[in-house]
């Protein structure tokens, strides 16, 4: 298993572009969820979403939408870049159950800038 | 919105000590978790917790689920260079679902050989 992948791992955008985070998973997880990390603020929640077809919002969700059209891909799109979402961008995926050491990942994370 | 309080933000220690730290919230939550973060990377899951009073260990590494399900704690014994890194506490609220997971704002560990 690959485990969560993440693309592109590093983007530089200038306010008002738009572009979309990629993430992808082969464990055939049930949940999938984007949080964005700022310094001195840990990781907090941005869409997440329980099986294909169903997002929710956590969080921090303005000005980012999501779509989950299979279990595999959960991209996260920016419609309109703003300096403020300049921050690190992590993709998690659980398996339904208990949570374990081998029931959970994240990605390895996209770091943007927005200029 | 819920928030966890953890510290202490940063501790520098010296090789073969022992470390502590813990997170604690004005919600219950029915399960805790602690990550650890290396630089560059997507953080870890080291231990989960789901029963108040639960205490668990993954090596050198013991963590505990409070009794008023408000709190948690990590200890590291006999604390080696490679595990400096940020540890984060995360929590999983009665109702929630298993993808909204509430983090703290981290304890970053530095260790002095």
């Amino acid at each position: 298993n690959a485990g969560v992948t993440q693309t592109p791992k590093f983007q530089v955008l200038k306010t008002g572009q738009s572009m979309t985070l990629q993430c992808a998973q082969d464990m055939n997880h049930e949940y999938m969820s984007w949080y964005r990390q700022d310094p001195g603020m840990g990781l907090r929640l941005i869409h997440y979403s329980v099986g294909a077809g169903i997002t929710d919002q956590g969080e921090v969700p303005n000005g980012y939408n999501v779509s989950r059209s299979t279990t595999e891909d959960f991209p996260l799109r920016l419609l309109s870049a703003a300096p403020s979402q300049t921050s690190v961008y992590f993709c998690a995926s659980i398996k339904r159950g208990a949570l374990s050491t081998d029931t959970q990942y994240f990605g390895p994370g996209t770091r943007l800038t927005v200029l | 919105g819920q928030q966890l309080n953890q510290s202490p933000q940063s501790m520098f220690i010296q090789e073969g000590e022992d470390v502590s730290m813990n997170c604690t919230s004005s919600s219950i939550f029915n399960t805790w978790l602690w990550y650890k973060q290396d630089p560059g990377e997507g953080p870890v899951l080291l231990i989960a917790l789901y029963k108040a009073g639960e205490l668990t260990s993954n090596g050198r590494l013991t963590a505990q689920f409070g009794i008023t399900r408000k709190d948690s704690f990590l200890n590291i014994s006999a604390s080696i260079p490679s595990d400096v890194g940020i540890y984060f506490c995360a929590g999983l609220n009665y109702g929630g679902s298993q993808g909204n997971l509430i983090f703290g704002k981290g304890t970053k560990l530095s260790v002095k050989p």
